[in-house]
């Protein structure tokens, strides 16, 4: 059974553009989560994806956006980057969003931006 | 104050030690969950619980429910054991609040 997968493993971008990460959940999952990591804050959650549909929403500015497609497979976009914005990016996915189920995370996505 | 405390921040054994981290949270949760990052970044979910103890191999996880802490164990330690130790809480969604991990490094 295939894990998650983060594409693309590795990202450089500059200032001002825009980025999209893309996330396939495990085969039968319908929840995905993604997650920032930064040396400083941590991990922090960004937003939870279920049947298509945005279920919860972390602190983070309107630049950051995401979605899910009917076959479960997620994408987030970061719109205008700032140098801040530079972290490990991890998608996790789940067989459903109210039963707490384990999460699965992929290897993650690491963004620079210069 | 943080929400998910865990403890120690940094621990250096030897092969073959047993080794506990500690983890206290302050909010109402469905469950706890301990994962595991290794460098490089990719992490993996060692434990969900929510309530009482559960084994894999040399791992063992405990919950306390009414006292909101939960303990990670690692019996007979090896260096590849070394890693980052994250405990995470959920409430009734994947929205999960994060510790700032234990890095563990196991010697020989």
């Amino acid at each position: 059974k295939a894990g998650v997968t983060q594409t693309p493993r590795y990202l450089i971008k500059t200032r001002g553009q825009q980025v999209t990460l893309s996330c396939s959940p495990i085969s039968g999952h319908r929840s995905v989560s993604w997650y920032q990591q930064t040396p400083g804050q941590g991990l922090q959650f960004l937003f939870e994806y279920f049947s298509e549909t945005q279920r919860n929403k972390g602190n983070f500015p309107g630049r950051f956006s995401g979605r899910q497609f009917s076959n479960s497979r997620s994408e987030m976009n970061v719109s205008t980057l700032e140098l801040g914005d530079s972290a490990l990016y991890l998608c996790a996915s789940s067989l459903a969003v109210n039963l707490n189920t384990e999460a699965f995370f992929g290897q993650g996505t690491r963004l620079t931006v210069v | 104050k943080n929400e998910v405390e865990q403890s120690p921040q940094n621990l250096t054994a030897q092969e073959g030690e047993f080794i506990t981290i500690n983890c206290s949270y302050s909010v109402g949760i469905s469950a706890l969950h301990w994962l595991q990052q290794h460098p490089g970044g990719g992490i993996v979910s060692l434990f969900m619980l929510s309530s009482g103890k559960k084994k894999h191999g040399r791992l063992i996880a405990t919950i306390n429910i009414q006292e909101k802490h939960s303990s990670l164990h690692i019996t007979a330690s090896h260096p590849r054991d070394s890693a980052v130790y994250i405990c995470a809480v959920g409430g009734t969604t994947n929205k999960l609040i994060f510790g700032t991990g234990t890095l563990l490094a196991v010697q020989p």
